[in-house]
């Protein structure tokens, strides 16, 4: 069966610091991958997709930046954090279109 | 361009009463598909159902619901006789792509 791991679970980082978040998903090949972050009471907010290995979507242009190194490997990173990075960073991976996404359990994302 | 909308924000009941969440969609392609997601107050996000666009019959699974109407967009989420673990954020989505564009979420309390 398929898995999705991410990491870390929680986060402190202060404001000018580097981030990098990973995401793996195992029992699967050539998944689509995506990152999502949801603020505080918030809905989800896409940050990036991936379709292949080195193939990178931006939906929103900021200070973070993705990278897919392997199939099954998606990072998450910033060079300097924002107060406004704050939040809680979901991965997720799908099979195809007609199939449900499905999450990792998150990332809680502090910024001091 | 596709477009969810959840238009109850947050919703309260007492345990054993039914519940009702409104989903609206708007889409132009032919061939898309709806899905509903529950997020604990644990943050992961747990799929719950997905549904083609050709595939109008409404489904019932245990205590949940879903009433799919393509003449008015809308992907309806009834929860019968409530329980307090049905205490969460739903989520409705819609996808035609690689992308899956989410509705802002209910939040739905349910008080013992």
């Amino acid at each position: 069966s398929q898995t999705i791991h991410q990491w870390p679970a929680t986060l402190v980082q202060p404001v000018g610091s580097p981030l990098s978040l990973e995401c793996t998903v195992e029992g699967t090949s050539n998944p689509n991958l995506y990152w999502y972050r949801q603020a505080a009471g918030r809905g989800l907010q896409l940050l990036f997709y991936s379709v292949g290995i080195g193939q990178i979507s931006s939906e929103v242009p900021q200070n973070l930046s993705a990278s897919r190194p392997q199939d099954r490997q998606f990072i998450l990173s910033s060079k300097k954090l924002l107060l406004s990075d704050s939040g809680f960073y979901l991965c997720a991976w799908r099979d195809s279109p007609n199939q449900p996404q499905h999450f990792g359990d998150g990332t809680r994302l502090s910024i001091l | 361009a596709q477009k969810v909308t959840q238009a109850q924000t947050e919703i309260s009941v007492v345990e054993k009463e039914d519940v009702t969440l409104d989903c609206v969609y708007e889409t132009r392609d032919t061939t898309y598909y709806l899905f509903w997601y529950k997020q604990p107050p644990s943050g992961e996000l747990v799929f719950l159902i997905r549904r083609n666009s050709f595939d109008e019959q409404n489904e019932i699974s245990g205590r949940y619901s879903w009433n799919f109407q393509k003449s008015t967009s809308s992907f309806n989420f009834t929860i019968t006789a409530s329980q307090v673990v049905d205490s969460a954020v739903y989520f409705c989505a819609l996808t035609a792509d690689y992308k899956l564009s989410f509705g802002a979420g209910t939040t739905v309390t349910v008080r013992a």
